[in-house]
């Protein structure tokens, strides 16, 4: 069975602090996403990454920072939290493209409030 | 225009009953096409894939419309447990091949 795993269910942070988000995938995917839920917004995506050491920009980059070392391994950084960034945060994987694994799998999520 | 419309909903259904959910992308250029269902506080999770021909899986049935952009879900025989909120998915024709997802259709079967 698939497995996209988020360290933490629910985090509480003060502004100002550095948060981590980790997430890890048992399936080889190239892919990992990192997207954030907001009622009436719905998923948006933050950052991803094709590969390992590899990152891109997705639509709402600012404000956060992210680090693949590891195929296996997608970190999402808050480098100062701030309390527009309480959020749903998702975590995804996915297989190469066109292909039968292209098929997306997301993580439990993590619900972030910055106080 | 957005990349991905959906119905924003909600649906209230009575069990048994027959719904149907549209979607419409913006990009021609797209290639995969998903539908994904989303419990209240959970994650999204993939219901169906959308293929050209169309595609059925028991209640559920997916069409999608190339020259129209168009993209829809057929539920039949509403269960229960079919309340929650589909999102419509379409891949964004850019180097890594992210996945745009609609805003989502709630619906809430009623018994």
């Amino acid at each position: 069975d698939v497995k996209v795993t988020q360290s933490s269910r629910y985090l509480v942070k003060r502004t100002g602090e550095k948060v981590f988000l980790e997430c890890v995938q048992d399936m080889d995917h190239e892919n990992m996403f990192w997207y954030r839920q907001d009622p009436g917004l719905g998923l948006r995506l933050i950052y991803f990454s094709y590969d390992v050491k590899m990152k891109e920009k997705g639509d709402i980059p600012e404000g956060y920072s992210v680090s693949r070392e590891k195929k296996e391994r997608f970190s999402l950084i808050l480098e100062s939290a701030s309390t527009n960034q309480t959020s749903m945060y998702l975590c995804a994987s996915r297989g190469e493209a066109l292909t039968a694994k292209n098929i997306q799998y997301f993580g439990a999520g993590t619900r972030l409030s910055v106080l | 225009r957005k990349e991905v419309e959906q119905d924003p909903g909600p649906f209230n259904v009575p069990e048994g009953a027959t719904v149907a959910f549209n979607c419409t992308y913006s990009n021609s250029a797209s290639q995969s096409f998903f539908w994904y269902r989303q419990d209240c506080r959970k994650e999204p999770k993939l219901l169906m894939s959308v293929y050209s021909s169309g595609n059925e899986d028991g209640r559920f049935t997916a069409q999608l419309n190339r020259a129209s952009q168009y993209i829809s879900l057929l539920i039949r025989d509403s269960k229960l447990s079919d309340s929650a909120t589909y999102l419509c998915v379409v891949n964004r024709v850019v180097y890594g091949q992210n996945f745009v997802f609609g805003p989502g259709t709630r619906l809430s079967v009623l018994p």
